[in-house]
């Protein structure tokens, strides 16, 4: 069955730490690949999208995230955080022809330190 | 920006009640979905929705759910008799083009089941 996993519940970080988030998938062949992050009483903002192509994709807000077909890895990183990036971040697949029917991971909760 | 608008935020019905949870998206996208999410869960595909007639849908969205896109602006998603386990946040998400273009998400309608 197709899946997506993010192991993390929860990650805190300091302020202007570096931050990697982890995804995983399981689909029968390489799906397309979302990260969503939800701030409190918002809705889910698409911070980037791997479709195909180079494997190191730059998102909004400073992101990025590379696509590791060995590892069926999606992880997002960031090089410093700012304590405004403290939200839910959601990993989601669907199968190749787009965005039709995203199954999503059970999210990462990320906190900021000052 | 445009942004997909749901009401209300938040609702509070008794089991065996029918309710209706409103979106408007975007003025120009075609493509119509709801998710939702469970407390604690992942955010679930419920529906897609395109020229008038539902695209697909998930084994969540039995003959109490139903969809209605009522006129050139609004999108509802109906439950007709609600249970304790419809309790979630709902979000409604609309896209321009369907598979290669991304899903836009409102800012979710928490549906309380008393």
């Amino acid at each position: 069955a197709q899946s997506v996993t993010q192991p993390d519940i929860h990650i805190t970080v300091s302020e202007g730490a570096s931050l990697e988030l982890r995804c995983n998938y399981s689909y029968g062949a390489t799906p397309y690949l979302f990260w969503y992050v939800q701030s409190p009483g918002q809705g889910l903002q698409l911070l980037l999208k791997y479709f195909s192509g180079d494997t190191l994709v730059q998102g909004i807000k400073g992101f990025e995230a590379e696509f590791k077909r060995s590892q069926s890895s999606f992880n997002l990183r960031k090089p410093s955080v700012h304590w405004s990036d403290a939200a839910e971040y959601f990993c989601a697949a669907a199968a190749s022809g787009g965005y039709n029917k995203l199954i999503f991971g059970a999210g990462t909760r990320l906190a900021v330190h000052p | 920006e445009p942004e997909v608008t749901q009401t209300p935020s938040h609702q509070v019905t008794q089991m065996g009640q029918e309710v209706i949870l409103r979106c408007v998206p975007i003025s120009n996208h075609l493509y119509f979905y709801w998710y939702r999410q469970i407390l604690g869960q992942k955010v679930e595909f419920l529906v897609s929705f395109y020229n008038n007639e539902i695209s697909e849908k998930s084994e969540i969205f039995d003959d109490q759910f139903s969809v209605e896109r009522p006129d050139g602006s609004n999108f509802t998603l109906k439950i007709r008799s609600t249970k304790l386990e419809d309790s979630a946040m709902y979000f409604c998400a609309s896209s321009e083009t369907g598979t290669d273009s991304p899903l836009h998400f409102g800012n979710g309608t928490r549906l309380t089941v008393t």
